[in-house]
């Protein structure tokens, strides 16, 4: 069953941190996409990458890190310099830019 | 991002009727366009998405129509379903080889049976 698979779906994290949320394709996709969501919100990129072994800044990515050594997967780092990291994060795929496929969200939440 | 607080955009419709989602998009060299669905804690679901060298996409009870003059994006969704309520964003793609997708801020879609 082709598709995205983001793990955990909740984690939680102390202040001081730096947590790692997965992010699986088996699409056969080039480009993979980090998103943060926040309640009442729109997407905004992280990071993304276009092919392996190389990603590129989004818009907000003070405090995040990303790597790419597998066409397959695309880790993100939630690190203790991200001041407000509790959010829904979403991963996404797509052949060459076009139609971005989605996982199901990690909701991340600092205690 | 901007912020705009937790007051999404809302429309509300009664199931049967249709349903007219705008969007206006930020990039005159944006070359792509996708209508996304995301309902309470799942990830965005693909509807529709247009090039810019058309003016209107039909689907499976939805269309889009590209409006580059004025930068404007709409999805029109025939015959609205409670099962259709949800937030609706649209994403561009700015021209040439760039991957980034851009999402605008959502609508709040709610149908009333």
């Amino acid at each position: 069953d082709g598709g995205i698979t983001q793990s955990p779906k909740y984690l939680f994290r102390k202040e001081g941190q730096n947590v790692t949320l997965s992010c699986e394709q088996n699409l056969n996709h080039d480009a993979m996409y980090w998103y943060r969501q926040d309640p009442g919100q729109g997407l905004r990129l992280i990071y993304y990458s276009q092919i392996v072994n190389d990603f590129q800044k989004g818009d907000i990515a003070e405090g995040y890190s990303v790597s790419r050594e597998k066409k397959e997967s695309f880790p993100l780092t939630v690190t203790s310099a991200q001041k407000n990291p509790t959010a829904f994060y979403l991963c996404a795929s797509s052949r060459t830019g076009v139609m971005a496929f989605f996982g199901q969200g990690t909701r991340l939440t600092v205690v | 991002g901007e912020n705009v607080g937790l007051h999404l955009p809302t429309l509300s419709v009664q199931e049967g009727d249709n349903s007219i989602i705008n969007c206006a998009y930020s990039n005159s060299a944006s070359d792509y366009f996708i209508w996304y669905k995301q309902e309470s804690g799942k990830g965005p679901q693909f509807i529709i998405d247009i090039r810019s060298n058309m003016d209107k996409r039909q689907g499976q009870r939805v269309t889009v129509l590209l409006n580059k003059t004025v930068k404007h994006l709409s999805l029109q969704i025939a015959a609205t379903q409670p099962g259709d309520s949800a937030v609706y964003f649209c994403a561009e793609r700015l021209g040439g080889s760039n991957y980034k997708l851009t999402f605008g801020k959502g609508t709040l879609l709610t149908v009333n049976p």
